[in-house]
């Protein structure tokens, strides 16, 4: 079955240590997202890429990193940086970035810091 | 500017009755797609319904329709008979060409969500 796959699906790091939040997707789908959501809050963009070996920050990139080395897979660094990481992570896939197409999300992976 | 905007935090309905939840959002495009997300307490984000902005009609999709009032920029959604397996966050999110003004991108603007519960 086609999907987005994020893994794991629950995460602890320790103060001063960069994490990697994997984000696959079999969709063959060219535009892929990062979103961050706090209790309470909607989605908040952290990342997002429209093609390989390309991406754009969204509102809160700092303190994260990203790749896009290929279609399918769209990995999301929390570095050291990033002064409150709690929350809950969710990355998500569309077809084309239009203003018509609907994202796909993953079940999501929630960081501790622990 | 919040671009959207869910005045409700939270809601009850009664099982197999229907329930509106508010929807409004800001946009100075006239090209532009309005969505309703489902979030149950898994997580997972699940498509509801689209409502695109030169659509003539409102958009329905099984048990769910979207109260499209353009004017009022507007987008509230109907669920009609609830039941139990509805109790759950729900998003509104727009995409339009202005939310990342030179990037060319159209990404989604979530709002805040409305929590339902649906009561025996």
């Amino acid at each position: 079955d086609g999907g987005i796959t994020q893994s794991p699906k629950y995460l602890f790091r320790k103060e001063g240590q960069n994490v990697t939040l994997s984000c696959e997707q079999n969709l063959n789908h060219d535009a892929m997202y990062w979103y961050r959501q706090d209790p309470g809050q909607g989605l908040r963009l952290i990342y997002y890429s429209q093609i390989v070996n390309d991406f754009q920050k969204g509102d809160i990139a700092e303190g994260y990193s990203v790749s896009r080395e290929k279609k399918e897979s769209f990995p999301l660094t929390v570095t050291s940086a990033q002064k409150n990481p709690t929350a809950f992570y969710l990355c998500a896939s569309a077809n084309r970035d239009r203003v018509n197409t609907e994202a796909f999300f993953g079940q999501g992976t929630r960081l501790t810091v622990v | 500017a919040q671009k959207i905007t869910q005045t409700q935090p939270g809601m009850f309905v009664q099982e197999k009755e229907a329930v509106t939840l508010d929807c409004t959002y800001d946009t100075s495009d006239p090209s532009y797609g309005l969505f309703w997300y489902k979030q149950p307490s898994s997580g997972e984000m699940i498509f509801l319904i689209y409502q695109g902005s030169y659509d003539q009609q409102n958009a329905t999709e099984g048990r769910y329709s979207l109260n499209f009032q353009k004017a009022r920029k507007s987008a509230n959604l109907v669920i009609s008979a609830s039941q139990l397996g509805d109790s759950a966050m729900y998003f509104c999110a727009m995409r339009d060409p202005y939310a990342y003004s030179g990037a060319g991108s159209y990404q989604l603007t979530f709002g805040k969500g409305t929590k339902l519960s649906v009561i025996p």
